[in-house]
């Protein structure tokens, strides 16, 4: 099956820092989508990026599909950026990575 | 609103009481899947459904069972707990991820905290 890995694997910030995360995959995937999992353990979808560029306020993410990556940047960090970034992808199988952990210092 | 809403969200219970975590969706959504998360492990797909009456294996199946009769509910049986089942339980929907057009964006419920003991 298609194997999913995230890179780095923790990361520790402060505040105002950008970052960039990044996610590779061992075969084209579909339904690329990165998601937020808050310390409170809520999973929010960040982005719906099978391909190209999406910008949405201090996030944004790159999937190149043909060399199997994809990428999150984060501009000025804040506090609230902390927690785990996943990245997953699929057809009806939706794999996921084994997480970011991000945390972001006052 | 637009939600998927799973019970319970705490549960403690002991090996072998057999119990249900329930899921539903009010998108409409014809995907919908449930995940489980352990520390070090990142989620991992237990079973999905691409549809009514269409379910099928993820990566970790052993020991649970579900069913999809109805469009928006995907509940997750767990026969006969065992320690080992201890877990935090999420589900998702969306569309359906294979269909051409549609998004396969996925939605989260907010998790199931499971201790079997």
């Amino acid at each position: 099956g298609i194997q999913v890995e995230q890179s780095p694997p923790d990361l520790i910030l402060q505040e105002g820092a950008n970052s960039t995360l990044r996610c590779n995959f061992s075969d084209s995937v579909n339904n690329l989508q990165w998601f937020h999992q808050n310390p409170w353990g809520q999973l929010i979808n960040l982005f719906y990026i099978p391909s190209g560029t999406k910008q949405n306020g201090r996030l944004s993410a790159t999937t190149v599909a043909t060399e199997r990556y994809s990428l999150l940047y984060i501009s000025s960090s804040q506090t609230t950026d902390s927690g785990v970034y996943f990245c997953a992808g699929g057809d009806d199988k939706i794999i996921f990575g084994k997480g970011t952990r991000l945390h972001i210092l006052p | 609103e637009a939600q998927v809403t799973q019970n319970p969200r705490y549960l403690i219970t002991v090996t072998g009481k057999k119990l249900t975590v329930t899921c539903s969706q009010n998108m409409n959504h014809e995907y919908m899947s449930w995940y489980r998360q352990d520390p070090g492990l990142g989620l991992r797909q237990i079973y999905y459904s691409m549809n009514v009456e269409v379910t099928d294996k993820g990566d970790v199946p052993e020991g649970y069972k579900v069913s999809r009769k109805e469009k928006r509910n995907f509940p997750l049986i767990l026969e006969s707990p065992s320690p080992n089942q201890t877990s935090l339980y999420f589900c998702a929907s969306s569309m359906s991820p294979g269909l051409a057009g549609s998004t396969g964006e996925l939605f989260f419920g907010e998790g199931s905290r499971l201790t079997v003991l």
